[in-house]
């Protein structure tokens, strides 16, 4: 099993432009999470979701969209980037409320 | 939103144990309280989870007392490879849903020769 994997891992974006991260697991997780890290911090919850077709605000949303159309799949879009959202995103996925999450290798995003 | 507190920064010598405590005063009854290891350029790692108690796995012990509002990461004889930053995660109880699995501050947990 692959796990939770995210695509891709590095992208530069300039001001403006918009983009999608891809968080794809293979473990049947009901919940999915999307988290930032800005270096030298901790990780900010951006969105989650508790099942297919669900989203929900996490701590930091505001720039940000996601969907779930899929019970695998759980994308993060930014529709018009900022230098401010230049940090790593950080997708995790969990089996049930408050259990084990498993992260991804996460994704350096910079905004120009 | 509900607030766990941990120390910014932890030392210690390979061999000793290292015992680092977070605080979480409005932890909701259902909640679970876990922890997480973060390497550099890594996403955080799964090292323990407990609701009450003592909870003990082959790399580290976690004890939570009655009232839950605080718990300790006990990790026993640490190398140089457990230098890494330490989170604490319980649930969000003002959140609607305790869905919003929040982090605390982290300890980064320097360990030297």
């Amino acid at each position: 099993n692959a796990g939770v994997t995210q695509t891709p891992k590095f992208r530069v974006l300039k001001t403006g432009q918009s983009m999608t991260l891809l968080c794809a697991q293979d473990m049947n997780h009901e919940y999915m999470y999307w988290y930032r890290q800005d270096p030298g911090m901790g990780l900010r919850l951006i969105h989650y979701s508790v099942g297919e077709g669900t989203t929900a605000k996490g701590e930091v949303p505001d720039g940000y969209n996601v969907s779930r159309l899929k019970k695998q799949n759980f994308l993060l879009g930014l529709e018009s980037a900022a230098p401010s959202q230049t940090s790593v995103y950080f997708c995790a996925s969990s089996e049930r409320q408050g259990r084990k999450l498993f992260f991804g290798s996460g994704t350096q995003l910079s905004v120009l | 939103l509900a607030k766990t507190t941990q120390p910014i920064s932890m030392d210690s010598y390979e061999g000793q144990e290292v015992n680092i405590t977070c605080s979480h005063n409005n932890i909701a009854t259902n909640d679970y309280i876990t922890w997480y290891q973060q390497f550099p350029s890594q996403g955080p790692r799964f090292i323990i989870q407990g609701y009450k108690t003592k909870v003990t796995n082959e790399v580290a012990s976690l004890f939570i007392p009655a009232d839950r509002k605080s718990s300790t990461l006990s990790l026993p004889r640490v190398s140089l490879s457990d230098t890494a930053v330490y989170y604490c995660l319980v649930g969000d109880p003002y959140g609607g849903a305790t869905n919003k699995l929040i982090f605390g501050t982290g300890t980064l947990l320097a360990v030297q020769p």
